[in-house]
């Protein structure tokens, strides 16, 4: 069972909606938790990190929040554009583990007209 | 600003044969990670270096191995090369990683490897 599981699996909007994302994980200890998009083919791109203390962090039209008591954490994107079809991913990293990833599966977002 | 470089872009190769990919990171960081990323799978992690020195192993291979350099470049071996090797395989940079300090990794472009 994948410690980092996304839901949904995929998501079709229409562009200038909103949308969020959400993300469950058990990995433990936990360290901080963050989000990447990630092109077709391409590396992933940090949108946003939080730390176990941190309940909210933004970035533009991206909005990240936080529970470490329940373990979940959500990216919501507002004013969708197309340019953001793309995989969003979860993604932990473990305390004292030397910044090693864990990765969320993945959502497929796809923005269209 | 300068970014992750990861050579070649891609490659084809053949079962049984060698490849080596290289990966320069941003200037100034001093860790190094190697992902794996299957075809519509998670990135896996591969192994990390800091300061030329392994700081942590995933799950890599017996038939791959990687190494760091003075220059902070670091290249990943890979040999007896099966089609289950065909992936993207990513490599990222972070500044000094410290323990659980929560760095931000810095991804390249990946290298295509397609293994007939």
């Amino acid at each position: 069972k994948n410690q980092v599981e996304q839901s949904p699996q995929s998501l079709i909007i229409l562009e200038g909606k909103n949308c969020t994302l959400q993300c469950n994980y058990t990995v433990s200890p936990f360290s901080n938790l963050r989000w990447y998009k990630q092109d077709t083919g391409r590396g992933p791109v940090s949108l946003t990190i939080m730390t176990f203390s941190e309940n909210t962090k933004s970035n533009g039209r991206y909005t990240a929040t936080l529970d470490a008591d329940t373990k979940q954490s959500s990216l919501h994107i507002t004013a969708s554009q197309l340019s953001d079809s793309a995989s969003y991913i979860c993604v932990v990293s473990l305390t004292g583990g030397g910044n090693k990833l864990t990765f969320g599966t993945g959502t497929q977002l796809k923005v269209e007209l | 600003a300068a970014g992750v470089i990861q050579s070649p872009r891609h490659l084809i190769k053949e079962k049984r044969e060698t490849a080596t990919l290289k990966c320069y990171p941003i200037p100034r960081h001093d860790t190094v990670y190697w992902y794996q990323q299957g075809p519509g799978q998670d990135p896996q992690f591969l192994i990390s270096f800091y300061e030329k020195m392994q700081s942590d192993k995933g799950s890599i291979p017996d038939r791959f191995s990687a190494q760091q350099f003075s220059d902070y470049h670091s290249e990943l071996n890979m040999s007896s090369l099966e089609l289950g090797d065909s992936a993207l395989y990513f490599c990222a940079s972070s500044p000094t990683v410290g323990a659980g300090t929560g760095e931000t990794q810095y991804f390249g472009p990946g290298t295509r490897l397609l293994v007939l």
